[in-house]
C-alpha cells in the first residue's frame, strides 16, 4: 500500500507570495491533518479534516487555510507568506477514529526569503 | 497550558543497555497516548500506542510504553538499545475534551553510543 504522498517536496518562495501544498492519503484513510515543525516551535496541529470537513484546528492565523477532497487528498495553503513561515510542512493521514494512529508523508520544507 | 511534555531534550545511552524517554500529559478523562519516532531526513512513523486495557503497550522495534494513570505519565523503554535507534522520539496525546485535538511533545533525541 502506498503511503502518504506529499507534493512538492521543496518549494521556496518570496515574502508575501502565496503557497498551496499537496497531501495525498493512504487510500482508505479519511482524515488528513496538517503540521509545521519548525526547530524553535516543534510539532504544531494546523488543522485535520474528515470527509471534507474541517473537524478541528490548531491556533493559527487565517492565513493558513486547508481544504480536503472528495478522494480524501487534501491542500493547504498559506497566504502572505511571512519568513516565519519557513519550517517543514508535514501531512498525516488515518483512517479518521480518535484512537487511530496517524501515518505522516515525508514533508514539504518552505523556504520564505 | 501544555498538554505533553518532554522534560528531556536529549538522552544518551550506551549501546546494550536499557533506555527510557520521559513523556507526561496533562488532558482530562482518558487519553490517546502515541510515541512517534523521526529519522533524519524521514517522517514521522508510528511505534506504539495506549488506548485502553494493559498498562504496558509493546510497539515496533523492540520498543514499549508504560501508561501510568497516577503519575499521568507514558515513559517509552527498550530493554537493550541499538546505535539505530538514534533519532528524534515524539510522545503525542489526543485530548478527547478538546475537539480531539492532537498535540505533540517537543521531542526528544536520543543518542545511542557504541
Amino acid at each position: 500500500k502506498a503511503g502518504v504522498t506529499q507534493t512538492p517536496r521543496y518549494l521556496i518562495k518570496t515574502r508575501g507570495q502565496q503557497v498551496t501544498l499537496s497531501c495525498s492519503p493512504i487510500s482508505g484513510h479519511r482524515s488528513v491533518s496538517w503540521y509545521q515543525q519548525t526547530p524553535g516551535q516543534g510539532l504544531q496541529f494546523l488543522f485535520e479534516y474528515f470527509s471534507e470537513t474541517q473537524r478541528n484546528k490548531g491556533n493559527f492565523p487565517g492565513r493558513f487555510s486547508g481544504r480536503q477532497f472528495s478522494n480524501s487528498r487534501s491542500e493547504m495553503n498559506v497566504s502572505t507568506l511571512e519568513l516565519g513561515d519557513s519550517a517543514l510542512y508535514l501531512c498525516a493521514s488515518s483512517l479518521g477514529f480518535s484512537y487511530n494512529e496517524q501515518f505522516f508523508g515525508p514533508g514539504t520544507r518552505l523556504t520564505v526569503l | 497550558a501544555q498538554s505533553v511534555a518532554q522534560p528531556e531534550d536529549q538522552v544518551n545511552v550506551a549501546e546494550g543497555n536499557p533506555l527510557t524517554v520521559k513523556c507526561t500529559y496533562s488532558v482530562s478523562g482518558n487519553p490517546y497516548l502515541f510515541w512517534y519516532v523521526q529519522y533524519p531526513n524521514r517522517g514521522l512513523q508510528f511505534l506504539l500506542k495506549y488506548i485502553t486495557g494493559d498498562n504496558l503497550v509493546k510497539g515496533s522495534y523492540g520498543f514499549e510504553a508504560e501508561f501510568n494513570k497516577s503519575q499521568t505519565s507514558f515513559h517509552l523503554k527498550k530493554p537493550s538499545a541499538l546505535v539505530s535507534d538514534s533519532a528524534l522520539y515524539f510522545c503525542a496525546v489526543r485530548d478527547m475534551k478538546n475537539f480531539n485535538k492532537f498535540y505533540f511533545g517537543s521531542g526528544t533525541k536520543l543518542n545511542v553510543k557504541p
